[in-house]
């Protein structure tokens, strides 16, 4: 089993719709979820954190976070062709004594006018 | 300004050459990472210092070798390169993390890799 599973897509949204990404993991004692966005050639930005159970809003983007069914999802509200990238869910995993990221293969996302 | 950065951007090179990648961040973070991403965009951690320390240090082969002469510095040497480690490398820096916690890490701009 992956430690974290994200559906590959494309997942193509018109613009100004909802477009919702979604990741799951293995690890129960994962603490820190964070959302990363990659445009084609570049590296990975930040787009958000969650460590806690619920919702977290900045913006246009909220994070969900379900650790009882081990899932962390994404929503991007008002979507706009400039969101259109490949998104990389990422979970902190313990072991042997350090922290380290897993990331999953990512969502490419396709906002079309 | 830029916050981590890489040399090179690029990386030409035969097989069988042996190649350094650098990486510096000028966030004042204490922890760094080098990352390989592959042809499928699949992002797997390969080496981690804190403090200059190793502390992660993945199934990756004895050919990659990480230094980092000081915090803010971590370099990635690779001996004898195979056609297979043709990919995108990324470094990452991060504040020092809290037992079971994950602070967010920053990534440099890649060093693309091509091996001929």
């Amino acid at each position: 089993q992956k430690e974290v599973e994200q559906n590959s897509g494309p997942l193509s949204v018109p613009e100004g719709a909802i477009a919702s990404l979604n990741c799951t993991y293995s690890d129960r004692g994962s603490q820190s979820f964070f959302w990363y966005r990659q445009y084609s050639g570049k590296s990975p930005e930040l787009i958000m954190f969650i460590y806690s159970n619920g919702d977290k809003e900045d913006g246009r983007f909220t994070a969900q976070l379900n650790k009882a069914s081990q899932y962390v999802s994404l929503l991007i509200r008002d979507s706009q062709p400039s969101d259109s990238a490949t998104y990389l869910c990422a979970v902190n995993i313990f072991s042997g004594g350090y922290n380290k990221l897993i990331f999953g293969a990512g969502t490419r996302l396709a906002v079309h006018p | 300004d830029t916050a981590v950065s890489q040399t090179p951007k690029y990386l030409v090179t035969q097989m069988g050459n042996d190649k350094s990648i650098k990486c510096e961040q000028n966030l004042g973070h204490d922890t760094m990472y080098w990352y390989k991403q592959d042809s499928k965009k699949f992002l797997k951690i390969m080496f981690s210092y804190n403090n200059k320390e190793l502390i992660i240090n993945e199934t990756v082969p004895n050919r990659f070798s990480p230094k980092s002469p000081d915090k803010a510095h971590l370099n990635l040497h690779i001996n004898s390169l195979e056609l297979g480690d043709s990919a995108v490398y990324f470094c990452a820096s991060s504040q020092e993390i809290p037992v079971g916690m994950q602070e967010t890490q920053y990534f440099g701009p890649g060093t693309r890799l091509l091996v001929l």
